[in-house]
């Protein structure tokens, strides 16, 4: 079945950088882009961006711009999510979503999500 | 940006009752060449990732209950769910994907009266 799993939790200092993983799994990676959505505590969602795993174009929300970077690769069926120079307000669950397709499309599946703290 | 503004923000039904959970986008999400809406729903339980109930505004995703569905065009959407049951109790979001950026509803939690 298709499945999305997400790495670790992080507990990081401000300034530093962040990776997170999105293993997927059960169907064919090439064929569907990735979102990467993020909620801080006891907030709603936040859509941070897309990549596409056809051509690898991106687009991201603009307050990202400049601090995240979006990766897929194909040989490990893995998308990445790098966010720099945190913030405590970085503080939150970090979500992949799979795109139903490669464009403009709702997400079908969803990561575990990653737990990302940020503190001095 | 397309702003998605929700109500209620929270709202409380009897088990058996129906819930009724509104969406309204700022621009139309109706592409008139396919004659679609770019709009899901999803529901959040507490400690769970978002699980897609609706997309296309009205088509239900595989596997849902029946009593989840979604109607609307344009700017204005409802989630309905009929006969409240005790495992509906979540917080439930729409979603645009008519245009990027993508953005959310603020939520609305549906609680048991």
């Amino acid at each position: 079945q298709v499945q999305l799993v997400q790495s670790g939790p992080e507990l990081k200092s401000p300034g530093a950088s962040l990776k997170v993983s999105c293993k997927a799994s059960g169907y064919n990676f090439s064929a569907h882009g990735f979102n990467w959505v993020r909620q801080a505590p006891g907030q709603g969602l936040e859509w941070m961006g897309w990549i596409s795993t056809y051509n690898g174009d991106t687009y991201l929300a603009q307050k990202f711009r400049g601090r995240v970077s979006l990766t897929t690769e194909t040989s490990t069926t893995t998308a990445s999510m790098e966010l720099r120079s945190l913030r405590s307000d970085d503080t939150a669950i970090y979500y992949c979503a799979r795109d139903y397709g490669n464009g403009y499309n709702w997400f079908d599946t969803w990561g575990q999500g990653t737990l990302v703290s940020v503190s001095s | 940006d397309t702003v998605m503004t929700q109500s209620p923000d929270s709202l409380a039904v009897s088990l058996g009752e129906r819930a009724t959970i509104n969406c309204k986008s700022s621009q139309s999400v109706l592409y008139r060449s396919n004659n679609k809406n770019y709009l899901a729903w999803y529901q959040q339980k507490p400690g769970q990732p978002p699980k897609l109930l609706i997309y296309w505004a009205s088509i239900r995703e595989s596997g849902v209950p029946e009593r989840f569905s979604g109607g609307g065009s344009g700017t204005d959407f409802t989630l309905t769910i009929n006969s409240l049951q005790a495992e509906d109790v979540a917080v439930y979001y729409c979603l645009q994907y008519f245009d990027a950026p993508r953005t959310f509803g603020q939520g609305t939690k549906l609680e048991i009266k």
